[in-house]
């Protein structure tokens, strides 16, 4: 069954320094995102991604944060300048919307960041 | 924008009895409503979702109720096992019939079905 896999599954970083987490959508979707979860906490939405482009962003996704999809398969996202309050589980999802519509989201293994 | 209300935040339940877990939304342009299973230290998986323009939805002993009017929906989940055990965690968004991946979570609730 296909998924969506992630890496790094946990980073460790210092203060003030920049993370890119990496995603690789199931191949045939088209809208991407990305989620995070304080431990213990609920999941929440930062980012939609749909051809090329933002389509829909929360306020947590603020100037320090970046989406990007480089080479047609990966989906990146980066934070420039990490802040402690990053510290999350970073949850990359994938959906096909439009045709083969499904309504169900894909959800990566995560990826844990630690910053101290 | 939309909040998403979720109750009980722990829910604790005899192997083989019921556990409804309940949610209520804020905007009523909302007609996307997932429910999300997480074991621990895992992926969000989807057990089961209902659109606006239905009131309940079945498959096997999960069903999923839905009340526009009130703007809240329920999950419902018979004969519980203790596989069951988990976080649900129950979602809003406005399908707009391209994509309804931008979910508003609830808190969660965290179910112990004890054997």
């Amino acid at each position: 069954e296909p998924e969506v896999t992630q890496t790094p599954s946990h980073q460790v970083t210092q203060m003030g320094q920049e993370v890119i987490l990496r995603c690789v959508p199931i191949s045939n979707h088209l809208y991407f995102y990305w989620y995070r979860q304080i431990l213990g906490q609920k999941v929440e939405f930062l980012v939609s991604f749909y051809n090329n482009e933002i389509s829909e962003k929360s306020e947590i996704f603020d100037d320090q944060f970046s989406v990007e999809r480089p080479d047609g398969s990966n989906f990146t996202l980066k934070i420039r300048s990490t802040k402690l309050e990053d510290s999350a589980m970073y949850f990359c999802a994938s959906s096909v919307g439009l045709a083969g519509y499904t309504g169900e989201l894909f959800f990566g293994e995560g990826s844990r960041l630690t910053v101290l | 924008g939309e909040n998403v209300e979720q109750h009980p935040s722990t829910l604790s339940v005899q192997e083989g009895d019921s556990a409804v877990i309940k949610c209520t939304y804020s905007d009523s342009a909302s007609n996307y409503f997932p429910w999300y299973k997480q074991e621990l230290g895992k992926r969000p998986q989807l057990i089961i979702d209902i659109r606006s323009n239905v009131g309940e939805k079945k498959d096997q002993r999960i069903a999923v109720t839905l009340n526009k009017t009130a703007k809240h929906f329920s999950l419902h989940i018979t004969e519980t096992q203790p596989e069951d055990s988990a976080v649900y965690f129950c979602a809003a968004s406005i399908d707009d019939g391209g994509s309804q991946g931008n979910l508003i979570f609830g808190k969660g609730t965290k179910l112990s079905v004890k054997p």
